[in-house]
């Protein structure tokens, strides 16, 4: 079993939409989680950390649920900049705290 | 700087030869990661270097592989005799490295370097 999996979509949603990604991870001691965006040919970039409580960013909300070990990214009223693909990250704790393990992503195409 | 900077940008280079890849982190980070990303995979973690400890090898391939860094700055990624399956986008990223356990960090990563084994 993959320690960070995520629904490889792809997701095909029309501009305005509302969509949801999930994300399990298998390391009950993991600490930190985030949700990274990497578009077509370039890096990863943060785009927002995730946190026990819930968060919010814009048109973003990103929950975790540490029982069930499950993380998820809702977009609102979805833009065509927001087709990418989305990483869902785990820092697993413990000595290799530093270490973030990339789920496999869930590519977004917005169309019009 | 700014970023975390990588060279070169491309690289391609005969099979059989050795590469050296290049990171320069963002001034500050005590932290660097060096992660492989094949076309259409994910990240595959390859090393992890976290101020003056023993770096974290556990994810490098092979032992063609090797990685240093001075003090907290550049990091050089090698890889000798190179094979065509190493064709990927080696990823560099650095961060203000392990604060507490379970603070809320992200990693910046450089731009990659795009390597063809031919």
């Amino acid at each position: 079993r993959k320690e960070v999996e995520q629904d490889p979509g792809p997701f095909n949603v029309p501009e305005g939409a509302t969509v949801a990604f999930n994300c399990t991870y298998s390391n009950s001691a993991s600490q930190s989680f985030f949700w990274y965006r990497q578009d077509c040919r370039k890096e990863p970039k943060l785009l927002m950390s995730v946190y026990s409580s819930g968060n919010e960013d814009g048109r973003f909300t990103a929950q975790l649920n540490r029982a069930s070990q499950y993380i998820s990214l809702l977009i609102r009223d979805s833009k065509l900049s927001d087709s990418a693909t989305y990483l869902c990250v785990v820092n697993r704790g413990g000595t290799s705290y530093g270490k973030l393990t990339f789920g496999q992503g869930t590519i977004l195409t917005v169309h019009p | 700087g700014a970023g975390v900077s990588q060279s070169p940008s491309n690289k391609v280079t005969e099979k059989g030869k050795d590469v050296e890849l290049r990171c320069d982190p963002i001034s500050g980070h005590t932290a660097l990661y060096w992660y492989r990303q094949r076309l259409g995979q994910g990240l595959e973690f390859l090393i992890y270097f976290q101020g003056n400890s023993a770096p974290d090898k556990s994810g490098l391939p092979s032992d063609r592989f090797s990685a240093e860094r001075t003090g907290e700055s550049v990091s050089t990624l090698t890889i000798q005799r190179t094979q065509q399956e190493d064709s990927a986008v080696y990823l560099c990223a650095s961060s203000l490295g392990a604060g507490a356990i379970g603070d809320n960090y992200g990693y910046t990563f450089g731009s990659g370097t795009r390597l063809t084994v031919v």
